[in-house]
């Protein structure tokens, strides 16, 4: 089974709008990353948080961490049509990556 | 700099036939991983080397999955007999070191048993 679980698992914004996915996991981790994938693409790694971190910014993106609650949220400021994709969480312990089976962001122009 | 290149981008093979993928993960890269991903969900951990040497195989369907990393550098994952629930993209992936570093992927390769 997956350790992490992304919610929800399809979002439809328009275009501008914020758009925020969340990511809850069972077991303690060293690290919480969060990739993107394109339709029949590999994927691509937008942030990495640490267990011992609570926010990271990166452009667009905010990432926020929770430990006590084993939860994340990927916000996505300002989307654009380009940011269609899926969003997957992936947490890491001892060096296994684990990831969910993502949010499907559909952004309309 | 390139990219993780993996081959080929699809396969179509009959049940019970051999197939192989191959991955070079970029320049440098200690870690590469193998995954599976079936349709409308994430990846699936295969199997992880640090350089030549395999340090998670957990997850390895090892009666018909096989791999290697030979000198540390390219892979090749390998599947004898295939079986229809075996359709799926296989990605390779490659990072610095495990865990604390971004792992970046390959496009996948697109198995299709029939």
């Amino acid at each position: 089974s997956q350790q992490g679980e992304e919610d929800p698992q399809a979002l439809s914004i328009q275009e501008g709008e914020n758009a925020t996915m969340n990511c809850s996991y069972k077991t303690s981790i060293n690290n919480l990353q969060w990739y993107r994938q394109n339709s029949g693409r590999g994927l691509v790694h937008l942030i990495l948080i640490r267990s011992n971190e609570r926010e990271k910014h990166s452009g667009r993106l905010r990432v926020t961490l929770d430990t006590s609650k084993k939860s994340s949220s990927l916000l996505i400021t300002a989307s654009r049509a380009a940011d269609t994709a899926s969003y997957f969480c992936a947490t890491d312990n001892a060096g296994k990556s684990t990831f969910g089976d993502g949010t499907t962001l559909t952004v309309k122009p | 700099e390139a990219g993780v290149v993996q081959s080929p981008r699809y396969k179509i093979i009959e049940k019970k036939q051999p197939v192989a993928f191959w991955c070079n993960p970029i320049s440098g890269h200690n870690t590469l991983y193998w995954y599976l991903q079936n349709l409308g969900q994430g990846p699936e951990l295969l199997i992880r080397y640090e350089n030549e040497e395999a340090v998670d195989d957990s997850q390895l369907p090892k009666d018909r999955f096989s791999a290697e990393r030979l000198k540390g550098v390219d892979s090749t994952l390998k599947i004898q007999p295939a079986e229809l629930g075996d359709s799926a993209v296989y990605l390779c992936a490659s990072s610095l070191t495990g865990g604390v570093t971004e792992a970046f992927f390959g496009q996948g390769t697109r198995l299709t048993v029939v």
